[in-house]
Order: structure tokens, then C-alpha cells, then sequence
């Protein structure tokens, strides 16, 4: 079954404290991205790879970072967590480009004390 | 700087009659708009997409139409069903500026379609 897996699907973690949420997409798709959501702000985008080893900054990156290392992982990193981090997060992944089709990861529950 | 819009929060139809969705965008290099579709608990999904050198796209009961002129886009639905209650996401990008990578959203609007 082609799909986004993302883990872990809910996390409550303390200020400071390092984490990795992990993206995993099955259908060899070249453009990869996280997006946070929160309340009346819709989706904001994190970070995009646009393939292996290539990354960019999205409209909210600080504070996070990703890495690129193989075609199907995507993995997000909060190196010094802090509260304005308790969002939603979605990973998401599409064939070229993000005006392809973007196929969404379940979401990842993050609050952050 | 808000570039994509959805002044409208939420929205309430009745089952069978058509459900309209409004974006605005400021940006004259967006050339890609985009609508998902969200359910509670789930990850987003796509709906329907329209490139800047269309002004309609349709896909079954969902048109997208687009006014390049008014930098506006709306979303229709017809006839509108129970099923359709979601929250709505419209989505801009630029293939041709340096942030190709680039994917902005609106705020979203959350629709009701009643029995």
C-alpha cells in the first residue's frame, strides 16, 4: 500500500530534551516536506527536499531541522525543544514538486512542557 | 504577510445545495493552486488543483475557478453531502520563482453540509 508513515504518532516531551520525528514515504517520490498546523494559522511549511541531499528552508524553519540522506526518509529534528513547538506536524511526500499531488503522513501530536 | 487567504472560517450548507470556498493570494508568481481536504485525526488529503493557465478545472462534483486578474480562487461543490464535512485547504505554489519548493496554505475553512 503506497502511504506516509510518520513516528511516533504522539509525543510529550520537557524543554530542551532532543527529538526526531521520523518520515517514511513507499512510493519513490522525489519531493519530500513538513508542515506544522496549528489553530487559525492553517498549515505552515518546515523544511522541503526536493530530492536526496537536497534541502530548503519552508516558511517556519527555526528551531528544526531535517536531513536527506536516502530517497524515502525524511526525518524532522528538534534539537532544543521548546513550547511554541506544540503543533501538529505532518510529513507529506509527492512525485517532483509541491504543485504535484502531496500524499500526508497521519500527523504527529507534539506538546512540548 | 498572510499570501494565501481564507477569510472565511467556517461554513454551513444544507445537504444538495452547492458549497462555495474562497481563496485569495497575493503573490503574481504563484502559478499552481492546490485544494486539500482535511478530516479530523487525519493527515490531509489532495482534492483538485488548477495551473495558472486554466481558469476552471472540474473533477466530478468539485470545479475549481480561478481569476488571475483577482488573484481569487474558489472552490465548488455540487451538490454538497454529509460526507463532505471537513476542513478545506487551498495552497499556492511558484514553479518558476528560486522557492520552487515552496508550498504556501491558507488558514483553512471548516464546512458543514447538514442532512
Amino acid at each position: 500500500e503506497a502511504q506516509v508513515t510518520q513516528n511516533p504518532r504522539y509525543l510529550i516531551t520537557v524543554t530542551g530534551k532532543k527529538l526526531t520525528v521520523t518520515c517514511s514515504q513507499n512510493m519513490n517520490h522525489e519531493y519530500m516536506s513538513w508542515y506544522r498546523q496549528d489553530p487559525g494559522l492553517g498549515l505552515r511549511q518546515i523544511y522541503y527536499s526536493m530530492n536526496v541531499e537536497v534541502t530548503d528552508k519552508g516558511d517556519v524553519p527555526e528551531g528544526y531541522k531535517v536531513s536527506r540522506k536516502e530517497k524515502r526518509n525524511f526525518p524532522l529534528i528538534l534539537e532544543s525543544p521548546s513550547p511554541n513547538q506544540t503543533s501538529l506536524y505532518f510529513c507529506a511526500s509527492s512525485l517532483r514538486a509541491p504543485y504535484n499531488e502531496q500524499f500526508f503522513g497521519p500527523g504527529t501530536r507534539l506538546t512540548v512542557l | 504577510d498572510q499570501q494565501v487567504k481564507q477569510n472565511s472560517p467556517s461554513l454551513s450548507v444544507q445537504e444538495g445545495r452547492i458549497s462555495i470556498l474562497n481563496c485569495d493570494y497575493t503573490n503574481s508568481m504563484f502559478d499552481y493552486f492546490l485544494w486539500y481536504k482535511k478530516y479530523p485525526a487525519e493527515g490531509p488529503t489532495f482534492l483538485i488543483s488548477i495551473s495558472s493557465i486554466k481558469d476552471k478545472n472540474e473533477d466530478g462534483r468539485f470545479t475549481v475557478f480561478l481569476n488571475k486578474s483577482a488573484k481569487h480562487l474558489s472552490l465548488h461543490i455540487v451538490p454538497s453531502q454529509p460526507g463532505d464535512s471537513a476542513v478545506y485547504f487551498c495552497a499556492a505554489s511558484a514553479s518558476g520563482s528560486s522557492n520552487t519548493g515552496k508550498l504556501i496554505f491558507g488558514q483553512g475553512t471548516t464546512l458543514q453540509v447538514k442532512p
